[in-house]
């Protein structure tokens, strides 16, 4: 099974901050990974997929990179809508394997 | 619009058994795999089960291998999760999840809770 490691599990940041969250595959899965955004007690939202492709809908300040084992998701410029937690997912091969999510909380 | 609509959650005793259903709308349903994605209280998301489009083959988190089942209903837009065994480390919201290279749309989630 391929292991997801996502960094950091939380953060605190300011309006306006730049924010990096990272996640690594026990393996290669190409680009074969996305992203989530959970705000609480809602279901998650998809924010990017193919490791780089915006959602449609979601502001550009978020962009994803990546292939292979590593992997970054960046807001360019924090908003107070973007404080929730954060989950990759990795869909290159069963079992699907999420990230354990990265909270980002306001400083 | 996608909608999914999970019920068939609630309160059962180890041991209990369970199923879970999903209403799809707002898209060709018979046109997607669907999933189960489940998360425990204060807890992360897990990946649970998958279904392909005519239902001849599913996959399974190692967790539910041989207690979960998955099935679909396509002339009812309708995918279900049949639980049996149940723990209570099974305890969680359950997601109806619509696969679109990869997951792209989320049901509001039923809980069920396993206790005594």
């Amino acid at each position: 099974d391929i292991q997801m490691t996502q960094s950091p599990s939380s953060l605190s940041a300011s309006v306006g901050d730049r924010v990096t969250i990272t996640c690594r595959a026990s393996q290669g899965i190409r680009n074969d990974l996305g992203w989530y955004q959970q705000k609480p007690g809602t279901a998650p939202k998809r924010l990017m997929y193919a490791a780089s492709t915006l959602q449609s809908g979601v502001p550009s300040r978020f962009s994803g990179s990546g292939s292979g084992t590593e992997f970054t998701l960046t807001i360019s410029s924090l908003q107070p809508e973007d404080f929730a937690t954060y989950y990759c997912l990795q869909y290159n091969s069963y079992p699907w394997m999420f990230g354990q999510g990265t909270k980002v909380e306001i400083k | 619009e996608v909608q999914l609509v999970e019920s068939g959650g609630g309160l059962v005793q180890p041991g209990g058994s369970v199923r879970l259903s999903c209403a799809a709308s707002g898209f060709t349903f018979i046109n997607y795999w669907m999933h189960w994605v489940r998360q425990a209280p204060g807890g992360g998301l897990v990946w649970v089960s998958r279904i392909n489009v005519d239902g001849s083959d599913a996959t399974y988190a190692d967790s539910v291998k041989g207690r979960f089942t998955v099935s679909r209903d396509n002339a009812k837009n309708t995918v279900y999760l049949q639980m049996n065994s149940l723990r209570v480390d099974d305890t969680a919201v359950y997601y109806c999840t619509r696969g679109g290279g990869p997951i792209d749309s989320w049901g509001q989630g039923t809980l069920v809770t396993v206790s005594s």
